[in-house]
C-alpha cells in the first residue's frame, strides 16, 4: 500500500500569509497527486488534480507542485475563508486511492 | 447539474445491520467509479472502497476488506454501502464521492452520519 505523509499536521497563520502544506508519499507516484479542501461539517472539495492542475472556480491563490514522491500545496495569500483542513490524496493505483492525514489550517 | 445525494442520518445498535444509498443525477452513472470515504468523529478521510457501476467491479480497501460490502442498482442510479453486523467504531460520517478524469475526485455526497450505540 502506498502512504501518504503531511505536514505539519497542524498549523495557525495570519491573513495574508503564504503558506505551504507538504505530503509525500512513500513510493513514486508520478504526478497522480490532488489536493482537497474540507471545512467543518462539509464535505471536502478537490483544489488542485494531477500535481498542480487548478479545479475549475478555485482561487489563483492556491497552487501545487512537486513530482515523485514529495509534493506541494501552496497559498500565496491566506484568507479568512481558507480555513480548515487540506488533504492530499494520490491516485496513482486508480481506482484504490489514498489520502493523506490532513493538515488543519486556523487563522489566527 | 451532477449530485450525489446519500440516504438520512442512521442510528443503531451493535450487532444491526445496516445498508445507506447514494443516487446520482446529472451524468452517465455507468460511466465513472463511485467510491465510499469514510471519516470517523475528529479524523481524517479513509478510502474504503470503490464499484465500476457500468459493470458492478468492486473492490475494497485491504483495511475494509470483510467489513463492509459495496453494490450499486444501476437501473436506479444508486450505490450502496452496507454492513451485516455494526459495531461502536463504525460510527462516523459516510461520504460517497465520483472518480472523474484523471481520478480526481470531483464530486461529493453530502455525507451519511451512521452512529452506532447501546
Amino acid at each position: 500500500d502506498i502512504q501518504m505523509t503531511q505536514s505539519p499536521s497542524s498549523l495557525s497563520a495570519s491573513v495574508g500569509d503564504r503558506v505551504t502544506i507538504t505530503c509525500r508519499a512513500s513510493q513514486n507516484i508520478n504526478n497522480y497527486l490532488n489536493w482537497y479542501h474540507q471545512k467543518p461539517g462539509k464535505a471536502p472539495k478537490l483544489l488542485i488534480y494531477v500535481v498542480s492542475s487548478l479545479q475549475s472556480g478555485v482561487p489563483s491563490r492556491f497552487s501545487g507542485s512537486g513530482s515523485g514522491t514529495d509534493f506541494t500545496l501552496t497559498i500565496s495569500s491566506l484568507q479568512p475563508e481558507d480555513f480548515g483542513t487540506y488533504y492530499c490524496q494520490q491516485s496513482y493505483t486508480t481506482p484504490q486511492l489514498t489520502f493523506g492525514g490532513g493538515t488543519k489550517v486556523e487563522i489566527k | 447539474e451532477v449530485q450525489l445525494v446519500q440516504s438520512g442520518a442512521q442510528v443503531k445498535k451493535p450487532g444491526q445491520s445496516l445498508k445507506i444509498s447514494c443516487k446520482g443525477s446529472g451524468y452517465s452513472f455507468t460511466d465513472y467509479w463511485i467510491g465510499w470515504v469514510r471519516q470517523m468523529p475528529g479524523k481524517g478521510l479513509e478510502w474504503m472502497g470503490v464499484i465500476y457501476p457500468g459493470d458492478s467491479d468492486s473492490r475494497n480497501s485491504p483495511s475494509f476488506e470483510g467489513q463492509v460490502t459495496i453494490s450499486v442498482d444501476k437501473s436506479n442510479n444508486t450505490a450502496y454501502l452496507q454492513w451485516s453486523s455494526l459495531k461502536a467504531s463504525d460510527t462516523a460520517i459516510y461520504y460517497c464521492a465520483r472518480l472523474g478524469q484523471q481520478s480526481k475526485i470531483d464530486y461529493w455526497g453530502q455525507g451519511t452520519l451512521v452512529t452506532v450505540s447501546s
